[in-house]
């Protein structure tokens, strides 16, 4: 069965510290790679996507993240937080197969406080 | 364009009763999936629907149901409800297979 897993399931930094949330996932095959955010009281919402080309993935905020395939990883960075980044941050994967649809499997999240 | 928008946004239903959740995807939309998330468990997806049909279901028992219209509007049934289903249901929309989802507001289920 797919899975995808999160490991910090909470985190607390200060502002500007560096961020690195990991997630894992388990399919083997061709995927697609998201990480949505959720502000407290809003939508989730897109912070970045792999598809394919450079693994080195820019996103909005400035957020990055990484796909590396041999690790089943797509670890979510950011080299400097700041207090309007307190929101849980869910990564998810989509296989990619011709006709099977839009599954998308969802890690728990990991809910990121920063204190100013 | 108008975002998903999800109806009614607050539940309050008691044990046994059934309900039923609407979600518009946005215009051109074809694809609508709908989630259950609660705390430490995150988003369960429930199923997909895709013109009309259901093209992928999650793990949730019967009692868990969906259609969509040829508007590509969808809706989600809970039937004979039980306290465990008192969740945030959020319905999400896309363009194509595998691609972005633009997520509603979702509507908070309280089963008493």
């Amino acid at each position: 069965a797919q899975s995808v897993s999160q490991h910090n399931h909470h985190v607390i930094l200060s502002e500007a510290a560096s961020l690195e949330l990991g997630c894992n996932y388990s399919y083997g095959g061709t995927v697609n790679l998201f990480w949505y955010v959720q502000y407290p009281g809003q939508h989730l919402q897109l912070l970045l996507k792999y598809f394919s080309g450079d693994p080195l993935v820019k996103g909005i905020k400035g957020f990055e993240a990484e796909f590396i395939k041999s690790k089943f990883s797509f670890n979510l960075r950011k080299p400097s937080v700041q207090w309007s980044d307190t929101a849980e941050y869910f990564c998810a994967v989509t296989k990619r197969v011709r006709n099977t649809g839009n599954q998308f499997y969802f890690g728990t999240g990991t809910s990121l406080t920063v204190i100013p | 364009k108008a975002g998903v928008t999800q109806t009614p946004r607050y539940l309050i239903k008691t044990r046994g009763q059934q309900v039923t959740l609407s979600c518009s995807p946005i215009s051109g939309h074809r694809s609508v999936s709908w989630y259950q998330q609660t705390p430490g468990q995150g988003l369960q997806f429930l199923f997909e629907y895709f013109s009309e049909t259901q093209r992928n279901k999650g793990n949730f028992p019967g009692r868990f149901s969906g259609r969509q219209f040829s508007n590509s509007r969808s809706e989600m049934n809970v039937s004979t409800l039980e306290l465990g289903d008192s969740a945030l249901y959020l319905c999400a929309s896309s363009s194509t297979s595998a691609n972005e989802q633009f997520f509603g507001p979702g509507t908070r289920l309280t089963v008493l």
